[in-house]
């Protein structure tokens, strides 16, 4: 089962736009992870947000984290056509063993971004 | 980060034939691998947990007799889709993580492996 749903499934806009994208997740978290994946290859990771912080900046990217909605936001502002991907949101899962810690995905924002 | 690299990048087989895919750590040693699979407009879904030097454990409704994985060394996970058919055509996604312990970090990603079963 999904832990994050991605809001929305799919978005279109211009260059120059602002995009952004809504995650919202079930279980309580250390962290949030945000990642992207361009079509037919592997994912990048963008940027962690930990559990006690509630925003986070990396270059044209900003993340939200609110805890007690359980949902995180991916702001990416100046958009550009190089920046159309999925986007995914990820948390911890403890894997069947307890031996290690893979990532729960939510569906993926599909993001396109027109020049 | 680490890299990771996959090799085939992807594969064309028959039904009932077998395929292995690699997945080598390049620069970091990783005594845990995670493997993934990706249906055409998904989200990855969780396969299995390959252990270097021990048996890999799967996630429920994975057969581990179908999908077969070695972790031979800190390096070099390997899976392989046994008697394979349409239905296992997918998007195949390595994965190791930056440190151990309990908290969850960033995890590196391979590049993926695009399998089809014809």
């Amino acid at each position: 089962s999904q832990q994050g749903e991605e809001d929305p499934q799919a978005l279109s806009i211009q260059e120059g736009e602002n995009a952004t994208m809504n995650c919202s997740y079930k279980t309580s978290i250390n962290n949030l992870q945000w990642y992207r994946q361009n079509s037919g290859r592997g994912l990048v990771h963008l940027i962690l947000i930990r559990s006690n912080e509630r925003e986070k900046h990396s270059g044209r990217l900003r993340v939200t984290l609110d805890t007690s909605k359980k949902s995180s936001s991916l702001l990416i502002t100046a958009s550009r056509a190089a920046d159309t991907a999925s986007y995914f949101c990820a948390t911890g899962l403890r894997t069947t063993n307890q031996a290690g810690t893979a990532l729960i995905f939510g569906k993926g924002t599909t993001l396109s971004v027109s020049s | 980060g680490a890299v990771v690299s996959q090799h085939p990048s992807w594969v064309i087989c028959k039904s009932g034939t077998s395929v292995k895919i690699e997945c080598r750590s390049l620069d970091f040693q990783a005594t845990t691998m995670f493997w993934y699979r990706q249906f055409p407009k998904q989200s990855l879904m969780l396969m299995a947990t390959s252990n270097e030097g021990s048996k890999a454990t799967y996630e429920q409704g994975v057969e581990k007799d179908k999908f077969l994985i070695n972790h031979a060394s800190l390096t070099l996970s390997t899976l392989t889709v046994t008697s394979a058919h349409p239905e296992d055509s997918s998007f195949y996604i390595c994965s190791l993580k930056s440190e151990e312990g309990r908290e969850v970090y960033e995890q590196y990603f391979g590049p993926g492996t695009r399998l089809t079963v014809t």
